[in-house]
């Protein structure tokens, strides 16, 4: 099946540094990714929309000047973590739609991010 | 109201139970529905597609009812390596929204 992969897996940082994620699909064009964010016990939810070439559209609530999305490649999308705070300790899931395919996302393994 | 509706649980049952799940969603909208299942602290991972016409995977059925927004997914036999959590999840051109999920632990 379809692979999407994330780097880092984990990352600990300090507060008021910016975080990159990678998120990279590796046998297939993704025009769209997605990036969810995850809090302990509850469920996914939708950040932002990236699709290549074109600006990313954010959900309502997300600051797109702290959350910088850049997908510059059908592979490959990146999320930035600006002045990251504890409270944007999360689990970052992207995903990834085929460019030639029906609407299912496959999704990377996820970044766990913890802010001191 | 949100978007999408589950019982978060826990469902605790012993091997061998069946158990049902079920989800319902606002967006009457909404295209195609999946469940994922989600391991702790790991991806979600597609269980299935939910079809109109009721669908089956080996021992797990989904269901789709429209006219009540409602979707439901049994699994039968449960299995220690069933334990995770189960979310159920809608779709409308790309916009995909997650249920909260609900937790199952099935025990020997």
């Amino acid at each position: 099946g379809a692979v999407v992969s994330q780097h880092p897996s984990w990352v600990i940082c300090k507060s008021g540094t910016s975080v990159k994620i990678e998120c990279r699909s590796l046998d297939f064009q993704a025009t769209t990714m997605f990036w969810y964010r995850q809090f302990p016990k509850q469920s996914l939810m939708l950040m932002a929309t990236s699709n290549e070439g074109s600006k990313a559209t954010y959900e309502q609530g997300v600051e797109k000047d702290k959350f910088l999305i850049n997908h510059a490649s059908l592979t490959l999308s990146t999320l930035t973590v600006t002045s990251a705070h504890p409270e944007d300790s999360s689990f970052y899931i992207c995903s990834a739609v085929s460019s030639g395919g029906t609407d299912t996302q496959y999704f990377g393994p996820g970044t766990r991010l913890t802010v001191l | 109201r949100k978007e999408v509706e589950q019982d978060p649980g826990p469902f605790n049952v012993p091997e061998g139970a069946t158990v049902a799940f079920n989800c319902t969603y606002s967006n009457s909208a909404s295209q195609s529905f999946f469940w994922y299942r989600q391991d702790c602290r790991k991806e979600p991972k597609l269980l299935m597609s939910v079809y109109s016409s009721g669908n089956e995977d080996g021992r797990f059925t989904a269901q789709l009812n429209r006219a009540s927004q409602y979707i439901s997914l049994l699994i039968r036999d449960s299995k220690l390596s069933d334990s995770a959590t189960y979310l159920c999840v809608v779709n409308n051109n790309y916009d995909m929204r997650f249920g909260a999920g609900t937790r199952l632990t099935v025990k020997p």
